[in-house]
């Protein structure tokens, strides 16, 4: 078990860039999932994936922003047009699906994104 | 929609002494399952126990342990024997066993600082 990894661990860009990071989940883990956190508060929900299927957006996920899981396997997520205000961490978790909603969510390291 | 908060931006212990972390939700749902999660300096989340709402027996982990409160809407998180190691942000979540939906929602957190 190597664990949720995101790449990269900091992002550094100018606003009205593009970004994009990328999240690989536990290998047997067919659920994805996307979170922003800001300074001080709890994570966020963004969205999820079931394998290659995207099955919820949260309305903070703006048109700016896009998600995806080719192949149920790692995801991306991008951000267009960065704003000050997408300045945040963002988290990858993974978990299986089946036997209910128990099962828990193994979080990554996050990407910290930052726009000057 | 449900909402869970955590009254106590911060906190400390002394180590080797016991500390709880409250926190409360609000759910019109039967079926949901609440959990703690760890989130020391380095960023990565950990899960540090789990309860299930049709469960009445509190939930155990070694030093950690709930007071789960159906009625009153309350999930506190008991450490017992503080260690260094526990100093961190803490997170209580809720997550849905009745809708489709997946997601965590997470409280504010509370800093634990654990003073030797």
């Amino acid at each position: 078990d190597t664990g949720v990894s995101q790449n990269p661990r900091h992002k550094i860009t100018k606003r009205g860039q593009n970004v994009t990071f990328r999240c690989d989940p536990i290998s047997e883990h067919n659920r994805l999932y996307w979170y922003r956190q800001t300074l001080g508060q709890g994570p966020e929900f963004l969205t999820y994936f079931q394998n290659e299927a995207q099955l919820e957006k949260s309305r903070l996920l703006s048109d700016r922003f896009s998600a995806e899981r080719p192949k149920g396997s790692f995801s991306t997520l991008e951000i267009q047009r960065t704003e000050q205000g997408d300045s945040a961490m963002y988290l990858c978790a993974s978990s299986l699906a089946g036997q209910g909603a128990g099962q828990p969510q193994h979080f990554g390291d996050g990407t910290r994104l930052s726009i000057l | 929609a449900q909402t869970v908060t955590q009254s106590q931006p911060e906190m400390s212990v002394q180590e080797a002494e016991t500390v709880t972390l409250s926190c409360t939700y609000d759910t019109s749902e039967s079926d949901y399952y609440l959990f703690w999660y760890k989130q020391p300096p380095s960023r990565q989340m950990i899960l540090v126990i789990r309860q299930e709402a049709y469960k009445q027996q509190n939930a155990t982990e070694n030093r950690f342990s709930v007071n789960f409160q159906k009625a009153a809407k309350s999930f506190s998180l008991k450490i017992s024997d503080s260690q260094l190691g526990d100093a961190a942000m803490y997170f209580c979540a809720y997550r849905s066993a009745e809708t489709s939906g997946s997601r965590l929602t997470f409280g504010e957190g509370t800093q634990l600082t654990v003073n030797p």
